[in-house]
C-alpha cells in the first residue's frame, strides 16, 4: 500500500538559511498534519490542514509557514533557522478531518548547523 | 489540554517473555482515541494499536494488546512473547473523539524505550 512521502529524508543547513520541507499523503486522504520530535523528545504538533485549509495550529514558531496545495501535498517553510529547529519532522495523513488514525511518513531529519 | 504520562522511560524484557507498557492519561472529556506508536531506530512512527474509549473491550493486534480502565484513565500495552525487532521507543498518545473545528492533533507521551534481550 501506498505510504506518506516525504522529501527531502535529510537536509543539512546553516544557521538563518532557510529550509522547505514536503509531505506527500497517501492517496485521497485530504488531511496533513505536522509534527517536529526534538532529540529524545515526543513529536510535538506544529500545524494541520484539511481540503487545503489551515484547520489546527499548534506550537509552531512564527518564522515557520506551511500551506497545503491543491494536489494535497504540504510543504513546510522553514526560515531564518536557528539550532534548536534541528529536529525529525514527521507528517501524517489521513482522510477527512475527524476520522482517528494519522499514518505517518518516514520524517525528514533537519540539522542546522 | 490533555496529558498523556508515561512512567517507564525505560522497559527491558527477554525475548520470548512477555512485557506491559503503562501509560495514564488526563481528560476531562468521555470519548477518545488511545494509540500505541512504536519508533523503532529508523525513527518511523509505527501505529501499533488503537483503542476507542466508547469500547469496553480491550483491543488486541496479534502479540499485541492493551488494558483499557476508563475510570482509572489507564492504557497499558501489553507485549506477548517478545522478539528482537520489537525494540523500540513506544509512545501512548491521545485524541479527542469529539467533532468540533480543531484539536485532532495527537498528544504524546514522552516514551518508553524498550530493550529486548536475547
Amino acid at each position: 500500500a501506498a505510504g506518506v512521502i516525504q522529501s527531502p529524508r535529510h537536509l543539512i543547513k546553516e544557521k538563518r538559511e532557510t529550509a522547505t520541507l514536503k509531505c506527500y499523503p497517501i492517496p485521497r486522504h485530504d488531511t496533513v498534519y505536522w509534527y517536529q520530535q526534538g532529540p529524545g523528545q515526543d513529536p510535538q504538533f506544529l500545524i494541520s490542514f484539511y481540503e487545503k485549509m489551515q484547520s489546527d495550529k499548534g506550537s509552531i514558531p512564527d518564522r515557520f509557514s506551511a500551506q497545503q496545495f491543491s494536489d494535497y501535498h504540504s510543504e513546510l517553510n522553514m526560515s531564518s533557522l536557528e539550532l534548536g529547529d534541528s529536529a525529525l519532522y514527521f507528517c501524517a495523513s489521513l482522510r477527512g478531518f475527524g476520522t482517528d488514525t494519522q499514518y505517518f511518513g518516514p520524517g525528514t531529519r533537519l540539522t542546522v548547523l | 489540554a490533555q496529558t498523556v504520562t508515561q512512567s517507564q522511560p525505560e522497559m527491558s524484557v527477554q525475548e520470548a517473555e512477555t512485557v506491559t507498557l503503562s501509560c495514564t492519561y488526563d481528560t476531562s472529556e468521555s470519548d477518545y482515541y488511545l494509540f500505541w506508536y512504536k519508533q523503532p531506530p529508523s525513527r518511523q512512527m509505527i501505529l501499533v494499536i488503537r483503542q476507542e474509549a466508547y469500547k469496553q473491550q480491550n483491543a488486541t493486534e496479534n502479540r499485541f494488546s492493551v488494558n483499557f480502565q476508563k475510570a482509572a484513565k489507564s492504557f497499558s500495552l501489553k507485549i506477548s512473547d517478545s522478539q528482537l525487532g520489537d525494540a523500540a521507543m513506544y509512545f501512548c498518545a491521545y485524541r479527542t473523539f469529539r467533532v468540533r473545528n480543531s484539536g485532532y492533533a495527537l498528544n504524546f507521551g514522552k516514551g518508553t524505550s524498550l530493550l529486548v534481550t536475547p
